[in-house]
């Protein structure tokens, strides 16, 4: 069964840091692109970063670009989003989700807050 | 402004049919990527209903199914059930943006 478990959200002041974690299982984790997905409260649904199989090739949207971070490490079927000058526009669920058939997490909310 | 469209809402009597549409461009559905569509209940996360070419995973009824013709996509659901009552994505890939493009959303309220 594909799984998907995203951690390390939580509350942080803006102009803070943040990383996100998801630890995957149930499929073969370096076969498939990676993507990050937020939803702002009562909002729709924002595709955020993607990842490479390999790790070379990584994209963003333009809101978060040279803010946030993508990356993964296929021995530990984790993909990683790192988060930097956060602001209160980026308060929202983060899914992590695989490419191809698309299987997503739950999802950790971090809210950016003085 | 959301890449793909569809409309805020749509509403269908139990037992009736309805048609959610998500219109796009040349640079995602109209390239022929392939599009998904997701079901949201409240304070849960998104789930796939529809994925690629009209595919149904298991556990989703055969009364969803789905389309595509030039750069619009749609997710009709026949015989509406209660439970249907939900919010649905679409989503695709967008070569412009490397990545992938979700609809603004369409709330079903059954009726």
């Amino acid at each position: 069964e594909v799984q998907l478990v995203e951690s390390g959200g939580g509350l942080v002041q803006p102009g803070g840091s943040l990383r996100l974690s998801c630890a995957a299982s149930g499929f073969t984790f370096n076969n498939y692109w990676m993507n990050w997905v937020r939803q702002a409260p009562n909002k729709g649904l924002e595709w955020v970063a993607s990842v490479k199989q390999d790790g070379s090739e990584m994209y963003y949207v333009d809101s978060v670009k040279g803010r946030f971070t993508i990356s993964r490490d296929n021995a530990m079927n984790s993909v990683y989003l790192q988060m930097s000058r956060l602001r209160v526009e980026d308060t929202a669920v983060y899914y992590c989700a695989r490419g191809g058939t698309p299987y997503w997490g739950q999802g950790t909310l971090v809210t950016v807050s003085s | 402004q959301s890449a793909l469209t569809q409309p805020p809402s749509v509403s269908g009597a139990l037992g009736q049919r309805v048609t959610i549409s998500c219109t796009g461009s040349s640079s995602n559905i109209g390239a022929g990527y392939d599009g998904h569509w997701y079901q949201q209940f409240p304070g849960t996360s998104p789930k796939f209903i529809m994925y690629g070419n009209g595919n149904r995973p298991s556990g989703v009824p055969d009364r969803f199914s789905a389309s595509k013709s030039g750069t619009s996509a749609s997710l009709v659901i026949t015989g509406l059930q209660a439970e249907d009552e939900a919010d649905y994505y679409c989503q695709s890939y967008d070569s412009k943006l490397s990545g992938w493009v979700f609809g603004g959303g369409t709330r079903l309220t059954v009726l």
